[in-house]
């Protein structure tokens, strides 16, 4: 089935600087990708939605300039965490859907940040 | 309101028990609807899709009511491994992004 690649895994970064985080879609073409937070014990929140080759589109109360999307390829989608801070700190997950096998959507697995 | 609601739980269940879990949903021109299963720190994982016909995997079997807007998940013969947070998931058709309600976490002791 789809595999959708996620990295790192889990990062620890100090207040002030800044992450990236990589979802890849391995199998198969994704030009739309979405970025979800989760909080412990909340479920997932859409942060964004990322488009191949366009701009992202954000959620109400996601600042953009702080949750910076780019989606340069059909197979790469990047979230960089600028100035993060200790409330950035979370699970984020990306997600892309198949268009070839169905509805389903397939998650990466998730990056743990926290901010100290 | 939520956009799509579940009881949190969690469920304590023994094992062999027959659990089932609601679901209600505000939008009523969603499409698609899911099922996932989310282990503690991990992503979630769809576990199936569920139709106006109402579908069965296994042990698993959902149902969908458009009319009330309400999903159902039906578990038969927990297993301990069943234990997780299941999330009820809902595609509102725009930009084809899913929504999700809050989870309902399922505990099977032996």
């Amino acid at each position: 089935g789809a595999v959708v690649s996620q990295h790192p895994s889990w990062v620890i970064c100090k207040s002030g600087t800044s992450v990236k985080i990589e979802c890849r879609s391995l199998d198969f073409q994704a030009t739309t990708m979405f970025w979800y937070r989760q909080f412990p014990k909340q479920s997932l929140m859409l942060m964004a939605t990322s488009n191949e080759g366009s701009k992202a589109t954000y959620e109400q109360g996601v600042e953009k300039d702080k949750f910076l999307i780019n989606h340069a390829s059909l197979t790469l989608s990047t979230l960089t965490v600028t100035s993060a801070h200790p409330e950035d700190s979370s699970f984020y997950i990306c997600s892309a859907r198949d268009g070839r096998s169905g509805e389903g959507y397939t998650f990466g697995s998730g990056t743990r940040l926290t901010v100290v | 309101r939520k956009e799509v609601e579940q009881d949190p739980g969690p469920f304590n269940v023994p094992e062999g028990a027959t659990v089932a879990f609601n679901c209600t949903y505000s939008n009523s021109a969603s499409q698609s609807f899911f099922w996932y299963r989310q282990d503690c720190r991990k992503e979630p994982k769809l576990l199936m899709s569920v139709y106006s016909s109402g579908n069965e995997d296994g042990r698993f079997t959902a149902q969908l009511n458009r009319a009330s807007q309400y999903i159902s998940l039906l578990i038969r013969d927990s297993k301990l491994s069943d234990s997780a947070t299941y999330l009820c998931v809902v595609n509102m058709g725009a930009g084809n992004m899913l929504t999700f309600g809050g989870g309902t976490r399922l505990m099977v002791k032996p």
